[in-house]
């Protein structure tokens, strides 16, 4: 099991510039996470898939919007990029309402926005 | 709103000292509680997570405990090691509600 991917590794964008991030989970998850984490803030909820069909919005979903593709892929556009959004990406999956509802994260995407 | 408070925010030992992490919340009405381990420019593992009507968890040299009425979960880290050396992170689900994590305990352990 590759358990939960992410691409890329590392972007530089340009400001106003797109790009989508992608996740893939090969656990079977039902739910699925996008984060990101800048330093003195912690980690931070962008937007969130309990289940296959549905998001919702987390604490900071402005600038971005998502894409559960299907029940393994879930995607996070940036759709005018703003230096603001320069951060480290997580995303995270977990079989929510199991007994053990771990959630595990994939490597991240580093994104810099000039 | 549940808020999760990590304190200290660094923490730095000598190799083999015990050591205790802790980790507090706001509302007692949790579902469940994880501790995370992060590595410098990786992403979260988990250590261990400890349902609400659980008291305690152990896996080799870590124990982790929750006490849900005071509000608190503590890590233990027994015969620290170099390897220890990481941010711990602490998280906690209430109701349907996604993770919510705080801002960790940056630990080093000094050979």
């Amino acid at each position: 099991n590759a358990g939960v991917t992410q691409t890329p590794k590392f972007q530089v964008l340009k400001t106003g510039q797109s790009m989508t991030l992608q996740c893939a989970q090969d656990m079977n998850h039902n739910s699925m996470y996008w984060y990101r984490q800048d330093p003195g803030m912690g980690l931070r909820l962008i937007y969130y898939s309990a289940s296959e069909g549905t998001t919702d919005k987390g604490e900071v979903p402005n600038g971005y919007n998502v894409s559960r593709l299907n029940k393994r892929e879930f995607s996070l556009r940036l759709e005018s990029a703003a230096p603001s959004q320069t951060s480290v990406y997580f995303c995270a999956s977990t079989l929510r309402g199991a007994l053990q509802e771990t959630q595990y994260f994939g490597p991240g995407t580093r994104l810099l926005v000039l | 709103k549940q808020e999760v408070t990590q304190i200290p925010a660094a923490l730095s030992v000598p190799e083999g000292e015990n050591l205790v992490l802790n980790c507090s919340f706001t509302d007692s009405a949790i579902y469940n509680l994880q501790w995370f381990r992060q590595d410098p420019g990786k992403g979260l593992t988990s250590l261990l997570l400890i349902q609400s009507s659980q008291r305690e968890q152990t896996s080799g040299r870590l124990n982790a405990s929750l006490d849900k009425s005071s509000g608190r979960s503590t890590l233990y880290i027994a015969a620290s090691q170099p390897g220890d050396s990481a941010t711990y992170l602490c998280a906690v689900r209430s109701g349907n509600t996604p993770l919510v994590f705080g801002k960790g305990t940056r630990l080093s352990v000094i050979a």
